[in-house]
């Protein structure tokens, strides 16, 4: 089977402070795009960060980046310089060949001011 | 561009009552999936399509059907509602392309549905 597991239900970091999310998963693909999308209390899904699996280079954009480690299949993301408006439902999710998508369970993120 | 709208936005079924929802898209994307959201479970994936007249299964696709007649359009239909089908349902596209934004899902604004 095909999964995702996001081991950390729940994590809170101070404002200003770094954080990072875990992710595992488990493919037999070898060619698969990982994700991590950010769901506020608004309920829209908005992605935060993508890698492509044969990229070696870590993605990041701006504040967000990911430790992509292929052979261990994780996938964390660090999220630098934290603000309040972080705060939010994380999920992490990959998407394979044929265009089938899993998803975490998700991490819910609290930013203390 | 309105992108992705789901309709309807809420709606309480009792259980056995059929109903269908629709998504649309003005993105001109190939991909179009529905999603089923359940506290502590994140998204599972039901059916989706990879373009016009097809469909697949998704992880939990039982008691679902899915109609793509036309490109902007993803129907997602309960046939005889059931209370563990009490969820939050998410549509989303993607263009399909590889490139820079290479499968970016844009989802819709969710769906939530209560069978009683």
């Amino acid at each position: 089977a095909q999964t995702v597991t996001q081991s950390q239900p729940e994590m809170s970091v101070q404002e200003a402070e770094t954080v990072t999310l875990s992710c595992t998963y488990d493919t037999s693909e070898s060619d698969y795009y990982l994700f991590w999308y950010k769901q506020p209390p608004s309920r829209q899904m908005i992605l935060v960060i993508r890698q492509e699996a044969y990229k070696q280079q870590n993605a990041t954009e701006n504040r967000f980046s990911v430790n992509f480690q292929k052979a261990a299949k994780s996938f964390s993301l660090k999220i630098s310089d934290s603000q309040l408006g972080d705060a939010a439902m994380y999920f992490c999710a990959y998407r394979i060949e044929n265009n089938d998508m899993r998803f975490g369970a998700g991490t819910r993120l609290t930013v203390k001011p | 561009n309105a992108g992705v709208t789901q309709t309807p936005k809420f709606r309480v079924l009792k259980t056995g009552q059929s109903m269908t929802l629709l998504c649309a898209q003005d993105m001109n994307h190939e991909y179009m999936y529905w999603y089923r959201q359940d506290p502590g479970m994140g998204l599972r994936l039901i059916h989706y399509s990879v373009g016009e007249g097809t469909t697949a299964k998704g992880e939990v696709p039982d008691g679902y059907n899915v109609s793509r007649l036309k490109k902007q359009n993803f129907l997602l239909g309960l046939e005889s509602a059931a209370p563990s089908q009490t969820s939050v349902y998410f549509c989303a596209t993607t263009d399909g392309v590889r490139g820079p934004r290479s499968y970016e899902q844009y989802f819709g604004p969710g769906t939530r549905l209560t069978v009683t």
